[in-house]
């Protein structure tokens, strides 16, 4: 099935910008399918942040914003804020003789400097 | 909103059961998947599976000879069953909800229960 390749880790002081890539590669039919953001942060219920590549869910903070071109899609945090500090996943889907499958990104966990 | 339950501590060998309350939703809905996924400490997350309105259900299958997800439609309820469990399934077990309108992404989760494999 599909790899969801991610940076282990990127940081940024408050206020900053900082992008977290994730690179699709080995989808079982060659086929990108959209991609969906998550913050997770211990003890707490795992939040989606973008769905289908850049759409924001109500109450999601416009810091957040998501985009993708071809095999690859992007989260962007604007205005960095200590709260932002947690890990992200990126997701898409693939197909497989008996449906869809889910495929996790490896994570990257945020630090506010 | 979704709730996990179940015994945080299990056997080597043994059954992994694990329960997730759905409140504020029907699990008879037919554009949602009702999904298990875990993170192992210091790792990433891993889907597990889901079952969609009580007559499907698909595996990761690195874990399907092992799993199973079952749905009570009466309680509200969705299981998993994960058998002769090793301390590699340690992990936080989450169940969440998945749509299956646009690009099928969870849109509800659950906290996480966090399941020990050990003697």
């Amino acid at each position: 099935h599909s790899i969801l390749t991610q940076p282990p880790s990127v940081s940024g002081a408050p206020g900053q910008r900082v992008t977290i890539s994730c690179t699709q590669s080995d989808s079982s039919t060659g086929a990108t399918y959209n991609v969906h953001w998550y913050q997770l942060i211990p003890g707490t219920a795992p939040k989606l942040l973008i769905y289908d590549n850049s759409n924001r869910p109500s109450g999601v903070p416009d810091r957040f914003s998501g985009s993708r071109s071809g095999a690859s899609a992007s989260l962007a945090i604007t205005g960095l804020q200590y709260e932002d500090e947690a890990d992200y996943f990126c997701q898409s889907s693939d197909t497989s003789l008996s449906g869809w499958v889910s495929v996790f990104g490896t994570g990257t966990k945020v630090t506010v400097l | 909103d979704l709730q996990e339950s179940g015994p945080r501590l299990v056997r080597p060998s043994e059954t992994l059961s694990l329960t997730c309350s759905v409140s504020g939703g029907s699990t008879r809905s037919d554009i949602h998947y009702w999904t298990w996924i875990r993170r192992p400490p210091g790792k990433g997350l891993e889907w597990i599976g889901y079952v969609y309105y009580s007559t499907t259900a698909n595996y990761n299958p690195s874990l399907k000879s092992r799993t199973s997800i079952s749905i009570d439609l009466s309680k509200g309820q969705f299981s998993l069953r994960l058998t002769s469990v090793t301390t590699a399934d340690t992990a936080s077990y989450f169940c969440a909800r998945q749509t299956t309108r646009g690009g099928l992404y969870f849109d509800s989760w659950g906290q996480g229960i966090q399941v020990t494999v050990s003697t």
